[in-house]
């Protein structure tokens, strides 16, 4: 069964600063890895999909590696600002095509 | 308007009440889902259907049932329900040929 842990829980940040937020995923056989974002009282908004073949994926302030190998991911967030306050969730996609979900990692950039 | 909606947004019930909860969508995406967030968890799959024909349990469907009435409609159903099923529920949609899913706002269930 596949199980995917995010370290840490929860990190508090000044706003500026460049973070890096960690995904770990005990089975390597995966289609894919996203990283969502959740705010309050809203839906997940999905930030980056990495293909199984692909080794990281960027838009904008966010850049997203894999090594399946290892069963690693990370996301990267350069200079960071207080709307990027949220909890950003990790999610791993296997042979029938679901998503298995870490706990997230709740992010507060202080002004 | 919201691609992805779902009433109830706040639901409190009693031990033993049927509950539905509702999921439409105007994306008119094949694939819908649903899923459980439970405080310090990351997001389990209830059930998920690639069509209207097609219905799947997920990780964790004891307790539940689902209908797909339509392309555009999913609703989730608690039989009895009980306090261990007090958490926020999320529906989802999707295309077959990506793997990106679009969640809806969620809806918090208590149940006392």
């Amino acid at each position: 069964k596949q199980e995917v842990t995010q370290i840490p829980a929860a990190l508090s940040v000044p706003e500026g600063e460049n973070l890096v937020l960690n995904c770990s995923f005990t089975d390597s056989a995966i289609y894919n890895l996203q990283w969502f974002r959740q705010d309050p009282g809203k839906g997940l908004t999905s930030l980056l999909l990495i293909q199984s073949s692909q080794r990281e994926q960027t838009s904008g302030r966010l850049n997203a590696s894999l090594d399946k190998s290892s069963g690693r991911s990370t996301l990267y967030i350069a200079a960071s600002q207080p709307g990027d306050s949220a909890t950003y969730l990790c999610a791993v996609s296997g042979s029938a095509r679901q998503l298995t979900f870490g706990s997230g990692t709740q992010l507060t950039v202080l002004p | 308007d919201a691609d992805v909606t779902q009433t109830p947004r706040n639901r409190i019930t009693k031990t033993g009440k049927r509950i539905m909860l509702e999921c439409s969508q105007t994306k008119g995406h094949d694939r819908m889902y649903w899923y459980r967030q439970d405080p310090g968890l990351g997001l389990r799959l209830i059930y998920y259907s690639f069509d209207v024909k097609d219905i799947n349990k997920g990780e964790i469907s004891d307790g539940y049932s689902v209908s797909r009435q339509a392309q555009a409609k999913f609703s989730l159903s608690l039989e009895s329900a009980i306090p261990n099923q007090t958490a926020l529920y999320f529906c989802a949609t999707g295309l077959a040929e990506s793997d990106t899913q679009y969640f809806g706002p969620g809806t918090r269930l208590t149940v006392l």
